[in-house]
């Protein structure tokens, strides 16, 4: 049974590009959320997908937009990178029953270095 | 205002041994669930254990259990018999209804030989 695969595993951009982050969930999940982590810190969240559409998001820009997938795989990006965009970035999958979230899973996470 | 407060940054135990990593949380709301997760140095975030704030009945998974005091807001983790591979940072978070996880800053966890 496959867990929560991201990619890619690093990235490096420079300030002012965009990127595009990838999250296949974990098989037989429907929702997918998103966090940044910096270094030392705890997980912030970003914005979650079910149903294709964003359910929830965190305290966080627009230039940090998503979309899902009819499989369910989602993706994160982000325009306008800035130098604090560069962190760990998590994606974690769950599945909704009579919209309440189970627990979730995380990927390995993809690290951005903007520069 | 901080939901999840972690107040040790850091900690040691020495293998064999046991060591308790405190939380405490702030929610108003009476249906919420509590977790730990485990982010070793290769940075994959690991669910150790969940406790439903329903149950009085505190989890416990193997060597690891929590101590959840309602009243006093605190959900602390219990290692036992700890183990070199039990090094890690060791996250608390709170999930408030259909809401994401809030983490805390975290606790990292050195087990030495």
């Amino acid at each position: 049974d496959a867990g929560v695969t991201q990619s890619p595993t690093h990235l490096i951009k420079t300030r002012g590009q965009q990127v595009t982050l990838r999250c296949s969930p974990k098989s037989g999940h429907d929702t997918v959320s998103w966090y940044q982590q910096a270094l030392g810190q705890g997980p912030q969240f970003i914005f979650q997908y079910y149903e294709e559409e964003e359910r929830q998001r965190g305290n966080f820009p627009d230039r940090f937009s998503g979309h899902q997938f009819p499989n369910y795989s989602s993706e994160l990006n982000v325009n306008a990178l800035l130098l604090g965009d560069s962190a760990l970035y998590l994606c974690a999958s769950s599945f909704t029953v009579q919209g309440y979230q189970e627990t979730q899973y995380f990927g390995p996470g993809t690290r951005l270095l903007v520069l | 205002a901080q939901t999840v407060t972690q107040s040790q940054p850091e900690m040691s135990v020495q293998e064999a041994e046991t060591v308790t990593l405190s939380c405490t949380y702030d929610t108003s709301e009476s249906n919420y669930y509590l977790f730990w997760y485990k982010q070793p140095p290769s940075r994959q975030m690991i669910l150790v254990i969940r406790q439903e704030a329903y149950k009085q009945q505190n989890a416990t998974e193997n060597r690891f259990s929590v101590n959840f005091q309602k009243a006093a807001k605190s959900f602390s983790l219990k290692i036992s018999d700890s183990q070199l591979g039990d090094t890690a940072m060791y996250f608390c978070a709170l999930k408030r209804s259909s809401r994401a996880l809030n983490f805390g800053k975290g606790t990292s966890l050195l087990v030495t030989p």
